[in-house]
């Protein structure tokens, strides 16, 4: 089946540093791919839209200069969250879908980001 | 705007007693409608999901779900739930066209089985 994989796995950073996530579809294109940031406990919140050639769609209330986004080819998006800052810390989890009619969502393994 | 409730937070139920998790959904069109799967630290799984035709969908490890349009729900059941089925539960609806590919997810429910 359709595997999209997601790294790193979990990362721990400073304070003001970046970190790059990265989301890649393993066995299928994908000319979308989204990114969902989740709390603890909670559901998983959609945060931008990932569209390859272009720019991305962000969620209202999302900032896209604090997480940028690039989708530079059908197989692989990735997320930098900026200038990190401990609220930053949560788990981001990528999903993409397939260029078929009807096709769901694969979700990658998430990430755990943890700014210290 | 579509939006999906999961009226139980926490459900907790005995190895090889039956499962339902309930789902309601607000959704302007015909949904599309999915249940994921999420263990501890780890990303998605899709258990299921319904686009149309037959209202009752089978999905893996056991699981199904009911469409019911007039209730506006998409309840996950299982016959006989496994210790291994312990985890969050996340109801999804949502379009899948292109870039409409949005999900909104109910806040899940959180699994617990008891042997």
């Amino acid at each position: 089946g359709a595997v999209v994989s997601q790294h790193p796995s979990w990362v721990i950073c400073k304070s003001g540093t970046s970190v790059k996530i990265e989301c890649r579809s393993l066995d299928f294109q994908a000319t979308t791919m989204f990114w969902y940031r989740q709390f603890p406990k909670q559901s998983l919140m959609l945060m931008a839209t990932s569209n390859e050639g272009s720019k991305a769609t962000y969620e209202q209330g999302v900032e896209k200069d604090k997480f940028l986004i690039n989708h530079a080819s059908l197989t692989l998006s990735t997320l930098t969250v900026t200038s990190a800052h401990p609220e930053d810390s949560s788990f981001y989890i990528c999903s993409a879908r397939e260029i078929r009619d009807n096709s769901p969502l694969h979700f990658g393994n998430g990430t755990r980001l943890t700014v210290t | 705007a579509q939006s999906v409730t999961q009226p139980d937070i926490h459900i907790t139920v005995s190895e090889g007693a039956s499962l339902e998790l309930r789902c309601n959904y607000s959704y302007g069109a015909t949904p599309y409608l999915f249940w994921y799967v999420q263990s501890p630290g780890q990303g998605l799984q899709l258990l299921l999901k319904y686009f149309s035709g037959d209202t009752l969908v089978q999905g893996i490890k056991g699981f199904e779900a009911e469409f019911k349009r007039s209730q506006s729900s998409f309840n996950l059941r299982k016959p006989s739930v496994h210790w291994s089925d312990a985890a969050e539960y996340f109801c999804a609806v949502g379009a899948l066209a292109g870039t409409a590919s949005k999900l909104t997810f109910g806040t899940g429910t959180r699994l617990q089985v008891t042997l």
